[in-house]
């Protein structure tokens, strides 16, 4: 079975510094997605960003950027200049390519909550 | 322009009750899922439709019946509700061209606060 693991339940950061959220994750696949959402105290899951496991790149979106580690099955979001409305809950997911006939579940992590003081 | 839209937002019913809460995206996704929240924030997928069929069916208790009309609808059904059906539940969608959909990443309604006392 394919497992999700945060291993930082909780973490703190400065406004205008950089935090770095771990992330590993399970599996005997070599074809997945990795995705990290944020979910704020409003209850909304928000995309923050997502990278191809056959991507050796790592992806970037503005002050979010990850650190995909394929064979040490790791995939850390680091986000840079830290703002107080990225307080947050973060999940790490993940969604294997199906196999024929089937569908492939997004598989989450359990969190880590994130805050930002002045 | 609300893409996932769910109701209600709060729903405060009593043990043994049946409910009802509906999610409509108006993104023009073929997929739609439910994922339930419980009280310590963990995440897991309980149902998936696609183009109106079941293509995921996790372990849930069979007093929960999904239901989706059409591709753009999917209301999730919860009979004799119990203490520990109390969670957040949300609903989801995704394009995929095909029944998979791997690599398209899912948009979230707002989810349902449901509280059985």
């Amino acid at each position: 079975a394919q497992t999700v693991t945060q291993s930082q339940p909780e973490m703190s950061v400065q406004e205008a510094e950089t935090v770095t959220l771990s992330c590993t994750y399970d599996t005997s696949e070599s074809d997945y997605y990795l995705f990290w959402y944020k979910q704020p105290p409003s209850r909304q899951m928000i995309l923050v960003i997502r990278q191809e496991a056959y991507k050796q790149q790592n992806a970037t979106e503005n002050r979010f950027s990850v650190n995909f580690q394929k064979a040490a099955k790791s995939f850390s979001l680091k986000i840079s200049d830290s703002q107080l409305g990225d307080a947050a809950m973060y999940f790490c997911a993940y969604r294997p390519r199906p196999t024929t006939g089937t569908a492939s579940k997004l598989t989450f992590g359990t969190g880590t909550r994130l805050q930002v003081t002045l | 322009d609300t893409a996932v839209s769910q109701t209600p937002k709060y729903l405060v019913t009593q043990m043994g009750n049946d409910k009802s809460i509906k999610c409509e995206q108006n993104l023009g996704h073929d997929t739609m899922y439910w994922y339930k929240q419980d009280s310590k924030k963990f995440l897991k997928i309980m149902f998936s439709y696609n183009n109106k069929e079941l293509i995921i069916n996790e372990t849930v208790p069979n007093r929960f019946s999904p239901k989706s009309p059409d591709k753009a609808h999917l209301n999730l059904h919860i009979n004799s509700l119990e203490l520990g059906d109390s969670a957040v539940y949300f609903c989801a969608s995704s394009q995929g061209v095909q029944k998979i959909s791997y690599n398209s990443p899912l948009h979230f309604g707002n989810g349902t606060r449901l509280t059985v006392t």
